[in-house]
């Protein structure tokens, strides 16, 4: 069971936008530390894609956006491609486990 | 850009231990701290602690006290994890990953262990 709840799995068509939660609580997202996220493409490893809420690293498109609010953060691809078929995490920090904490994924299915 | 390498896949039985290893290709580590983060179907992402490839200091999640030990080697610039007494609960890809700020901005290639009888 994570820290962080995210959905399962999402879908959309090409073009289309999708968004996905991640639900925390009062220690972490909630305590106002910040939430980052990550693509992980079949078979390799997951890779830095929104840092501090929504800021994107360099070479990242701007289909991706993130947001937060409260004790949730969201991720946002709009323009959804073939190639944004991937697993998403969620990570932030949880300061009464003090630990650094993953949501379970998403897994993003381009239909 | 710094990338990590990491050694290559194990297969090991129940109870026995396991180390890691991680380099910087082309790059000395001196600068960062390594965290070691570990992946299952089951439980996701782990965050199992980090070192300080500068001075050796080391934080571990509680949940593997007693049992993982990350270590540095400043003559190979190189990190080590190892964990001991693995069970079946401890297969896993373990990744070595360099975190600039609060979030991991490098990661290794990973290393998956298998703990079998």
């Amino acid at each position: 069971q994570s820290v962080l709840t995210q959905p399962p799995s999402v879908s959309g068509a090409p073009g289309q936008r999708v968004t996905i939660s991640c639900t925390g609580s009062s220690s972490n997202i909630g305590a106002d530390y910040d939430v980052h996220w990550y693509q992980q493409l079949p078979g390799t490893a997951p890779k830095l894609l929104i840092y501090g809420n929504n800021n994107r690293p360099s070479g990242v498109p701007d289909r991706f956006s993130g947001s937060k609010s409260g004790t949730s953060a969201s991720l946002a691809i709009t323009g959804l491609q073939a190639e944004d078929e991937a697993d998403y995490y969620c990570q932030s920090y949880d300061s009464s486990l003090s630990v650094v904490v993953f949501g379970g994924g998403t897994k993003v299915t381009v239909l | 850009q710094v990338q990590l390498v990491q050694s290559g896949a194990e297969v090991t039985k129940p109870g026995a231990s396991v180390k890691v290893s991680c380099k910087a290709s082309g790059h000395t580590l001196n600068p960062y701290e390594i965290t070691w983060v570990r992946q299952t179907p089951r439980q996701g992402l782990e965050w199992m602690g980090r070192i300080s490839a500068r001075n050796g200091n080391t934080n571990y999640a509680q949940k593997l006290q007693g049992r993982v030990t990350m270590t540095t080697d400043t003559s190979t610039s190189a990190v080590y994890m190892e964990l001991r007494s693995l069970t079946s609960d401890d297969t896993a890809v373990y990744y070595c990953v360099i975190a600039v700020a609060d979030y991991f901005d490098y990661w290794g290639q990973g290393t998956l262990v298998t703990v079998s009888s």
